[in-house]
């Protein structure tokens, strides 16, 4: 399995509350990404990174924030949570399109934060 | 912006039943892939389909990239309980080289023993 961990797995916060989730990979994968999946809605991309200190946002950021300060790390925050916020956040990870066998240009998962705001 | 609709959103078939779903873009992809969500946990890679009218097979899978490059569908044939799952197509258009892809909306398969 590919290396990549979210945490916390499950987390609930209060509304107006910061909330920084993590995305940490051990493959050395050029692109990292944030989801949401939220019913009826699927994946919906929120920031991707192509490289440290090299972000940008997906369909979805506002009220979203990221950082990479080293290829391994992706940040995700939430300045002030609310409850629309509430979902299950995925971290996803891909090798450089164009370098390697066509079959790693699909994403690796993490397993999926489960973010309540209250 | 891009955009994908999957079909159907949902499915409840008896075991042993043959299922078929399929996505449609408003634009071309270069690339269309197929993912499976186990409860609690993340989508993983199914099926990866990088030329049009490639037809792929992985076990009881079998999927297709259009050959207009705007669709592909998913086979699963005989399925059984484990099969159960939401299943995600997902594809890449020719806008630059950020690797990003686009996801629909998922079917959600339960299968009945």
């Amino acid at each position: 399995d590919a290396g990549i961990t979210q945490s916390p797995r499950h987390k609930v916060t209060e509304t107006g509350t910061p909330v920084t989730l993590r995305c940490h990979q051990t493959e050395n994968h050029r692109y990292m990404y944030w989801y949401r999946q939220d019913p009826g809605h699927g994946l919906r991309l929120i920031h991707y990174s192509y490289g440290v200190k090299d972000t940008d946002k997906g369909e979805v950021s506002d009220g979203y924030s990221v950082s990479r300060s080293k290829t391994e790390d992706f940040l995700l925050t939430l300045e002030s949570a609310t409850s629309s916020q509430t979902s299950v956040y995925f971290c996803a990870i891909s090798m450089t399109p164009g370098q390697g066998p066509q079959t790693n240009y699909g994403y690796t998962f993490g397993s999926g934060t489960r973010l309540t705001v209250v | 912006g891009q955009q994908l609709n999957q079909s159907p959103q949902s499915m409840f078939i008896q075991e042993g039943e043959d299922v078929s779903m399929n996505c449609t873009s408003s634009s071309i992809f270069n690339t269309w892939l197929w993912y499976k969500q186990d409860p609690g946990e993340g989508p993983v890679l199914l099926i990866a389909l990088y030329k049009a009218g490639e037809l792929t097979s992985n076990g009881r899978l079998t999927a297709q990239f259009g050959i207009t490059r705007k669709d592909s569908f998913l086979n699963i044939s005989a399925s059984i309980p484990s099969d159960v799952g939401i299943y995600f197509c997902a594809g890449r258009g020719f806008s630059g080289n950020t690797g990003k892809l686009i996801f629909g909306q998922g079917t959600t398969l339960q299968v009945k023993p």
